[in-house]
């Protein structure tokens, strides 16, 4: 496996609070993304980043931040969860041209 | 607007069978396709393509991609109970103002003894 971690792993948590899911990477990869992975829905890209502090706006983004201070960090925020924000959420990692490795997931349910 | 629509979207077989996973897609700036196999974790990359009619091997794995016709197809030969996962096909595009991979819904594979 690619050197990806997820944490949490799985979370539960109150509509309104904020959560930050973290990636972590040790594959020094330039490209990083998160998705939401949803029945019906498949796979949708939530954000990435092209690099450190450089990111932009993927399909869903809306009630999404994040931030990439370092190479081997991705983090999400969700700044009010939402109970339509219940979902698996995979980071993956790539270099251009390249196919994307991802990470076990994050299961998080927003009661 | 750019879609992936794979079919079918799910599919029982006995082991032994061979079976046939289609892709379609309608995308600007198409850069390549991918094919992922999804167990109950993460997805696991298959194969990339990039040019029409060349065919991509991996054991009893086999993908082809038709850039003219706008579709892939992924057969597996001598289907075993580990096969059964779902089989995603995602579509990368030219440019990073667009973001990079449209994944399909996926198609459900179940490999019965």
């Amino acid at each position: 496996d690619a050197g990806i971690t997820q944490s949490p792993r799985h979370k539960v948590t109150e509509t309104g609070t904020p959560v930050t899911l973290r990636c972590h990477q040790t594959e020094n990869h330039r490209y990083m993304y998160w998705y939401r992975q949803d029945p019906g829905h498949g796979l949708r890209l939530i954000h990435y980043s092209y690099g450190v502090k450089d990111t932009d706006k993927g399909e869903v983004s809306d009630g999404y931040s994040v931030s990439r201070s370092k190479t081997e960090d991705f983090l999400l925020t969700l700044e009010s969860a939402t109970s339509s924000q219940t979902s698996v959420y995979f980071c993956a990692i790539s270099e251009l041209k390249y196919e994307q490795y991802f990470g076990p997931g994050t299961r998080l349910t927003v009661t | 607007e750019d879609k992936v629509v794979q079919s079918p979207l799910s599919l029982v077989v006995h082991e032994g069978d061979t079976v046939t996973l289609n892709c379609s897609y309608e995308v600007t700036n198409f850069r390549s396709l991918l094919w992922y196999k999804q167990e109950k974790k993460a997805p696991t990359f298959l194969f990339m393509l990039t040019s029409s009619g060349i065919e991509k091997k991996s054991g009893r794995l086999s993908s082809i991609l038709d850039k003219k016709e706008l579709f892939s197809i992924l057969n597996i030969t001598a289907t075993q109970t580990g096969d059964s996962a779902i089989y995603l096909c995602a579509v990368e595009r030219v440019g990073w103002g667009q973001g990079n991979l449209i994944f399909g819904k996926g198609t459900k594979l179940s490999v019965k003894p």
